[in-house]
């Protein structure tokens, strides 16, 4: 069945360093890929998404690229920031029915 | 930004007792999700709604579970005899079509004692 894997976390990062979350999926068909990211107390907020392979999702500076070859939808900021403290989640999508399936979740702690 | 609002966002209740959890999705989408997060755990999907019918249920949605849309706006997730172990947080989502992304409400923790 379809399934997503996420590196494991918690992450702690100091401000401004570089930030890569890994995630790999496995799904038959073509699925979309998404990451959600949930701040502390709230509920998830969809980050960005990529439809089709090759494709780079991007939305306040993280940017994510489809990889079909390798299965994967890395999760990437070149800079971070105290305020991206949150837990982020990769998700996919089957073609079919629209029900997410999702990854455990990736804690990240960005120290000033 | 069009919003999901969910109520209550915290319900305490006794084992054994009904629950209604009660969300207004964005007026526009077609497409209704409940969803659940144990603390510190995956989030799971629980149903999917379209058409004024069921299109999907995981194992979790068992028949304690049910949803509604009695009118045009609410989607309510009914648990008819909670037990400890459903003690989460319960997430509605809506999305215009099935291939985009969800929009997610704030959540409803639900403590059963």
């Amino acid at each position: 069945g379809n399934s997503v894997t996420q590196m494991e976390g918690p992450v702690t990062l100091s401000e401004e360093a570089f930030l890569t979350i890994n995630c790999t999926y496995t799904a038959t068909g073509y699925p979309s890929l998404f990451w959600y990211v949930q701040y502390p107390g709230e509920g998830l907020q969809l980050l960005l998404k990529a439809t089709k392979a090759d494709d780079k999702g991007s939305n306040k500076g993280f940017e994510a690229t489809y990889r079909k070859e390798t299965t994967s939808f890395h999760l990437e900021k070149g800079s971070v920031q105290v305020s991206d403290s949150a837990v982020y989640f990769c998700a996919l999508s089957s073609n079919q029915g629209g029900k997410l399936i999702f990854g455990q979740g990736t804690e990240l702690s960005v120290k000033p | 930004e069009p919003e999901v609002t969910q109520t209550p966002s915290h319900q305490v209740t006794q084992m054994g007792q009904e629950v209604i959890l009660r969300c207004v999705p964005i007026s526009n989408h077609l497409y209704f999700y409940w969803y659940r997060q144990i603390l510190g755990q995956k989030v799971e999907f629980l149903v999917s709604f379209y058409n004024n019918e069921i299109s999907e249920k995981s194992e979790i949605f068992d028949d304690q579970f049910s949803v509604e849309r009695p009118d045009g706006s609410n989607f309510t997730l009914k648990i008819r005899s909670t037990k400890l172990e459903d003690s989460a947080m319960y997430f509605c989502a809506s999305s215009e079509t099935s291939r985009d992304g969800y929009t997610f409400g704030s959540g409803t923790r639900l403590t059963v004692v």
